[in-house]
């Protein structure tokens, strides 16, 4: 069946604008999260969404970050005022429950110039 | 919090076996994973250890022991596919079960 997708794949945007990343889930997956993978590093947990409850939103980084889950589906992780240390490959990865193995999505590379 | 370390670079031969270790402190453990991750490409899941012994699954094999806060990979019969990054993650006891991820050992088989 389908994995788990993101959009775009690839994202180039300057200093200080806006971008929406993407990410529709494996269908039926209850739980969806949200890393972040800079070069070198491991993956870093942004947030987490389980069904209707409201976000766990630990892992932002700052407050310029935030995440929706319109209809326990699709998900929009959201960069305002974008810096350079912002660039990483951000990936989405959503698990029938959170007791289950994570699927991950292909990742959007952002790159902010 | 969680710390996981593992080696940054591993080489060995097609055909060979290796081991990839993982080593974990943390504040709550609910299972460690590891992942294959080629590059430019999503992670996939391989193995998933909760209680300690070893798990196979065909040519790969996880191995856990909680009180060492320990965990390897063994993979048999190398091919030259199998170069990649393998991460080890361990999930957290809280509700939102995250992941922490080391930061991955390159894997690079060679001929």
């Amino acid at each position: 069946g389908a994995g788990v997708s993101q959009s775009p794949s690839n994202k180039v945007t300057e200093k200080g604008k806006d971008v929406e990343l993407r990410c529709d889930p494996i269908s039926g997956h209850t739980a969806l999260y949200w890393y972040r993978q800079s070069l070198g590093q491991g993956l870093e947990f942004l947030i987490y969404f389980q069904g209707n409850s409201a976000p766990d939103k630990s892992g932002l980084p700052s407050d310029r970050f935030s995440a929706e889950r319109t209809g326990g589906s699709v998900s929009t992780l959201t960069i305002q005022r974008t810096q350079q240390e912002d660039s990483a490959v951000y990936l989405c990865a959503s698990s029938l429950t959170s007791s289950h193995e994570q699927y991950f999505g292909p990742g959007t590379r952002l790159t902010v110039t | 919090g969680q710390n996981i370390d593992q080696p940054t670079e591993m080489t060995a031969t097609e055909g060979a076996i290796v081991q990839i270790n993982c080593t974990y402190q943390t504040s709550g453990f609910n299972g460690l994973f590891w992942y294959q991750q080629h590059a430019g490409e999503a992670p996939t899941f391989l193995s998933y250890n909760v209680l300690d012994g070893l798990e196979e699954k065909g040519r790969f094999s996880s191995f856990l022991s909680r009180s060492k806060g320990y965990s390897y990979l063994l993979l048999k019969e190398l091919q030259m596919k199998d170069s990649a990054s393998y991460l080890c993650a361990v999930r957290d006891q809280g509700s939102a079960r995250q992941l922490t991820f080391g930061s991955g050992t390159q894997l690079t088989v060679l001929p």
